[in-house]
Formats: C-alpha cells, sequence, structure tokens
C-alpha cells in the first residue's frame, strides 16, 4: 500500500518566518503534488513535480516554492509566511496515468 | 481551461434514502473524472473513477458529456458514508494535474 507522509501534522508559524512542509512517498512514484485545502474552496493546486528537479507551477503558486532532489521527497517551502496561508496543505503522488493521486495526512499551518 | 463545480456544499438525507452528489466540469476535450472522499480524521482517498465503470461502496457515477456532468449516486444511504465528497478532473492522457471542485460535505441522519 503507497504510502505519503507529511513531516508535521500540525505547525504553527509566525508572520515572516520562512516555512518548510516535507512530504515523502515510499512508492518510487513519479509525479508528485502540493495542494491547500480551504472551506468552500477545495483543494487548489500549489505545485506539482513530474519528475526529480522538475516543478511547474500550479493554479496558485504565489508565496510558494517547491524542491525535489530525489524521487521520493517534495518540500513546500513558504519564503515569508504570511497570515493568509493559514490552511490545510495536502501532498500526494501517483504513478504515471490515470492520475490516481494518494495523499498523506496533511499539515495543518497556522501564520499568526 | 479545466474547472469543476459542486454545487451543493452541504447535503443532508436519513438512513436508507437516495443520495446524489452533484458534479458539472467545463473542459474541451476528453476528460477523466474521480471521486474522492475523506472520512472523518482519515485522508483523502479516491472512492470511483469513470473509465473504471465500477461500483465502490455502492456509489456509482456515470459520465455525462452532452451535460458535461459526473454526479455521484448510492440508492441507499448508510450512516458510514458522511463525509467530504470531492469531484476532480484531469484532462485524459498525458495530463499532469487534477483540478477539484469544491467539496460537499454529506451528512447522513440515523
Amino acid at each position: 500500500d503507497v504510502k505519503v507522509t507529511q513531516s508535521s501534522r500540525y505547525l504553527v508559524k509566525r508572520t515572516g518566518e520562512k516555512v518548510f512542509l516535507e512530504c515523502v512517498q515510499d512508492m518510487d512514484h513519479e509525479n508528485m503534488f502540493w495542494y491547500r485545502q480551504d472551506p468552500g474552496l477545495g483543494l487548489r493546486l500549489i505545485y506539482f513535480s513530474y519528475d526529480v528537479k522538475m516543478k511547474e507551477k500550479g493554479d496558485i503558486p504565489e508565496g510558494y516554492s517547491v524542491s525535489r532532489e530525489k524521487k521520493e521527497r517534495f518540500s513546500l517551502i513558504l519564503e515569508s509566511a504570511s497570515t493568509n496561508q493559514t490552511s490545510m496543505y495536502l501532498c500526494a503522488s501517483s504513478l504515471g496515468q490515470p492520475l490516481s493521486l494518494h495523499f498523506g495526512n496533511g499539515t495543518r499551518l497556522t501564520v499568526t | 481551461a479545466q474547472r469543476v463545480t459542486q454545487p451543493e456544499k452541504l447535503l443532508s438525507v436519513f438512513k436508507g434514502a437516495p443520495v446524489e452528489l452533484k458534479c458539472n466540469y467545463s473542459y474541451s476535450g476528453s476528460p477523466e473524472l474521480f471521486w474522492y472522499v475523506q472520512y472523518s480524521r482519515q485522508r483523502l482517498q479516491l472512492l470511483l473513477r469513470h473509465i473504471s465503470r465500477e461500483s465502490i461502496k455502492g456509489f456509482t457515477a456515470d459520465l455525462n458529456k452532452g451535460e458535461t456532468s459526473f454526479h455521484l449516486k448510492k440508492p441507499f444511504a448508510q450512516e458510514e458514508d458522511s463525509a467530504m465528497y470531492y469531484c476532480a478532473l484531469s484532462g485524459g492522457q498525458g495530463a499532469q494535474k487534477l483540478v477539484f471542485g469544491q467539496g460537499t460535505r454529506l451528512t447522513i441522519n440515523p
């Protein structure tokens, strides 16, 4: 069974801090994704990656960056956290097509 | 552009009653449609996808290209069906991303 692990379940950071959210998958999946989940807005794609060192902007990339140095790890970086980035962040992975995503448990980030 | 709309944020039905969660999409090509579900305190997981034409936990969904819809249905709701449901679309072969709807919270009353 595929396991997608997000390093933190809850995170509280201050405005202006640099924040790292880590995600690791154990099934050699090519594709990895970062979404944020907000009530009434559903899941919105921030960034995705289809190979090591490759990245593509999703629908809401502003204020975020990503890193994929190894196939199993996909990091989301908030360069300077702001209160409007308070949200649930979901990491997911998939193997090729079709895009059946396997999700992590999520990281609930609060920026104060 | 790809877009998925779930018109109902909340849906409440009684146990044993039929359930229909609506999903409409906008896409010019041949889409692949999915339903994902998130039960309380669990991770988001795939429920079903239209290409499989399968029934999972009694749920079915038919892709209607004329109406651009992919509604999720179950004839007799059970209490354990209470969850958050998301409809999602990818742009078919070669697509690199999945676009989600806003989600519908389904509550089954005893």
